[in-house]
């Protein structure tokens, strides 16, 4: 099973639209969550954390479900500028300092 | 401009040559990272520095080879690299603290092509 899993998509949207991107990862012990966002030939962004309370960002909102090690994103109203790829990924703190597991990430495509 | 600079931004290679990665950060960060990102691959994590002590090595081939003279420059030394190697090979650093949600700040990349 890999560490961190995503629906690569792409997810194909209307401008206004709500869309939801869900994860999945493997190491119950796994203590820090994020999403990043990296749009097309550029670097991967801090988008927001992920706090076991779920959390609101404007138009994003994250959730995390550590009983079925689960993570969402949900954006709301989409925008075309939303459109790239969305890595959800993991923390895990162990003898050496933090290792963040990437996954492959879910492209969104927003269309006008 | 993320505070993470990398040079060069692209860099084409023979497979006998020599070259070198750079990246500085200007963020105050103690923990430095190499990471490499091929097409339909996930992020790869390769090394780990923490206050400019290596901390992992993710099995990487020994034709990498890190160096972090200060907690602000991290290089990646590459000889004899194959053409699977090709990929973009981005750096980032972080403040250290175990149990804390800090996220990574990514430089831009180096976009690596081995002929």
């Amino acid at each position: 099973r890999k560490e961190v899993e995503q629906d690569p998509g792409p997810f194909n949207v209307p401008e206004g639209a709500t869309v939801a991107f869900n994860c999945t990862y493997s190491n119950s012990a796994s203590q820090s969550f994020f999403w990043y966002r990296q749009d097309c030939r550029k670097e991967p962004k801090l988008l927001m954390s992920v706090y076991s309370s779920g959390n609101e960002d404007g138009r994003f909102t994250a959730q995390l479900n550590r009983a079925s090690q689960y993570i969402s994103l949900l954006i709301r109203d989409s925008k075309l500028s939303d459109s790239a790829t969305y890595l959800c990924v993991v923390a895990n703190y162990g003898g050496s300092q933090g290792n963040l597991i990437f996954g492959k990430g879910t492209k969104l495509s927003v269309k006008p | 401009e993320t505070g993470v600079t990398q040079t060069p931004r692209h860099l084409v290679m023979g497979m006998t040559n020599k070259k070198s990665l750079k990246c500085e950060q200007h963020l105050g960060h103690n923990a430095m990272y190499w990471y490499k990102q091929s097409a339909k691959k996930p992020l790869e994590l390769m090394f780990v520095y923490n206050f400019k002590e290596q901390t992992e090595n993710n099995s990487v081939p020994s034709r990498f080879s890190p160096e972090c003279p200060n907690s602000s420059h991290l290089f990646l030394h590459l000889h004899t690299l194959q053409p699977e190697d090709s990929a973009l090979y981005l750096c980032a650093s972080s403040h250290t603290g175990v149990g804390t949600n800090y996220g990574y700040t990514f430089g831009s990349g180096t976009r690596l092509t081995v002929v």
